[in-house]
């Protein structure tokens, strides 16, 4: 266990459903991260909260919509994905932007 | 292109090999990370560097900023060492780069 734990570990969910993937964090870091990694492509940052302010998106779709509710939880909610989005999401945390990261182990989403 | 390459993308190697896998990066960093990832997809950080050479346990990462260039080495190799190495730098702000990762199998 890092420390970030995210939730669900699996995800199946049809193109129409709505979902939300959990993360929470109790280590005191300010920044909190979401990525998603695709096969055989590098990490991509979708959605950076800093002292719980959303401080970066980068050109995610809106069927992505992060939520930091306080500084130890963020939340992705998921709605009218496609296959394409099927992918490991991991959530990441750290004291300041760009330093000392930890990671969750991740939800595997798959998009049917 | 991606701003950071590494090499080799898979490596196999008998337990107790001295293994190195190489990072090079197009863009000035701040700092380099080294992450390894468990086929159950959690991400561990190894490293973190800016200059020099850092060591822990078998692990041992070096830096060359004139040259963008960083290793990683594992000595006395293990099969508990096969994972995904990734590495990534980062660039101040928000923004890192990360590589398609070093798939290591250490065989008994």
């Amino acid at each position: 266990e890092t420390g970030v734990t995210q939730t669900p570990r699996h995800l199946v969910m049809g193109m129409t459903n709505k979902k939300s993937l959990k993360c929470e964090q109790h280590l005191g870091h300010n920044a909190m991260y979401w990525y998603k990694q695709s096969a055989k492509k590098p990490l991509e940052l979708m959605f950076v909260y800093s002292l719980e302010e959303r401080v970066e998106n980068n050109s995610v779709p809106s069927r992505f919509s992060p939520e930091c509710p306080n500084s130890s939880h963020l939340f992705l909610h998921l709605h009218t994905l496609q296959p394409e989005d099927s992918a490991l999401y991991l959530c990441a945390s750290s004291q300041d932007r760009g330093q000392g990261y930890t990671f969750g182990s991740g939800t595997r989403l798959t998009v049917v | 292109k991606n701003e950071v390459e590494q090499s080799p993308q898979n490596l196999t190697a008998q337990e107790g090999e001295f293994i190195t896998i190489n990072c090079s990066y197009s863009v000035g960093i701040s700092a380099l990370h080294w992450l390894q990832q468990h086929p159950g997809g959690g991400i561990v950080s190894l490293f973190m560097l800016s200059s020099g050479k850092k060591k822990h346990g078998r692990l041992i990462a070096t830096i060359n900023i004139q040259e963008k260039h960083s290793s990683l080495h594992i000595t006395a190799s293990h099969p508990r060492d096969s994972a995904v190495y990734i590495c990534a730098v980062y660039t101040g702000g928000n923004q890192f780069y990360f590589g398609t990762g070093t798939s290591l199998t250490v065989i008994p």
